[in-house]
């Protein structure tokens, strides 16, 4: 079966910090990968999507950046954090199956930016 | 993209049905109608979709008007343990963008 997992689960970092958030997929081969951020009491947003191996489309401007380096793993990075980056970040993922598009979401990393 | 309207917030008691309506009626042909739920402080769990003909899974029913412009979903026995949010959203058969909106929370009272 699939699993996905997302590490850290929780983290509190200073403004202008660097972030590294990682997500694989285990027991699928070729996923379609995203990134989503859930601000406080409010709905998903996708950030970024990955159709395969170094191909990232983002989906809104932002100080944040995704990257592919291998078929299942998926790494959400910034350079320097602002306090607006604050939130629930969620990775999942989805095959290529009939009828319509599935996802499948990780646990999650919350992040508090001071 | 087609977007969906639900009621911002549902009450239940337990072993009781359940119905989380939800209406999109810009839905395209190709659009296929979704529903995920959050449980508090977890990533969203895919619960159902269909297309055209009501669906049904173990976790619950999708009931899908004859003209597509609205959907229910059914919980036959609501728990404690469903409690959380619901989100209807629509999405067509090509890779992803599965825009989430505010969804309905469901409250289930013991």
């Amino acid at each position: 079966s699939q699993t996905i997992h997302q590490w850290p689960a929780t983290l509190v970092q200073p403004v202008g910090s660097p972030l590294s958030l990682e997500c694989t997929v285990e027991g699928t081969s070729n996923p379609n990968l995203y990134w989503y951020r859930q601000a406080a009491g409010r709905g998903l947003q996708l950030l970024f999507y990955s159709v395969g191996i170094g191909q990232i489309s983002s989906e809104v401007p932002q100080n944040l950046s995704a990257s592919r380096p291998q078929d299942r793993q998926f790494i959400l990075s910034s350079k320097k954090l602002l306090l607006s980056d604050s939130g629930f970040y969620l990775c999942a993922w989805s095959g290529l199956e009939c009828c319509g598009e599935t996802q499948y979401f990780g646990p999650g990393t919350r992040l508090l930016v001071l | 993209d087609a977007k969906t309207t639900q009621p911002n917030s549902m009450e239940s008691n337990e072993e009781e049905p359940v119905h989380l309506p939800c209406n999109h009626s810009t839905i395209s042909g190709t659009d296929y109608i979704h529903w995920y739920r959050q449980l508090p402080s977890q990533g969203p769990e895919y619960v159902i979709h269909g297309l055209t003909s009501n669906v049904n899974n173990r976790m619950a029913s999708l009931a899908i008007a004859e003209d597509r412009k609205s959907s229910t979903l059914i919980l036959h026995r609501a728990t404690l343990r469903d409690a959380a949010v619901y989100y209807c959203i629509l999405g067509g058969t090509s890779y992803g963008k599965l825009t989430f909106g505010q969804g309905t929370i469901l409250t289930v009272h013991p």
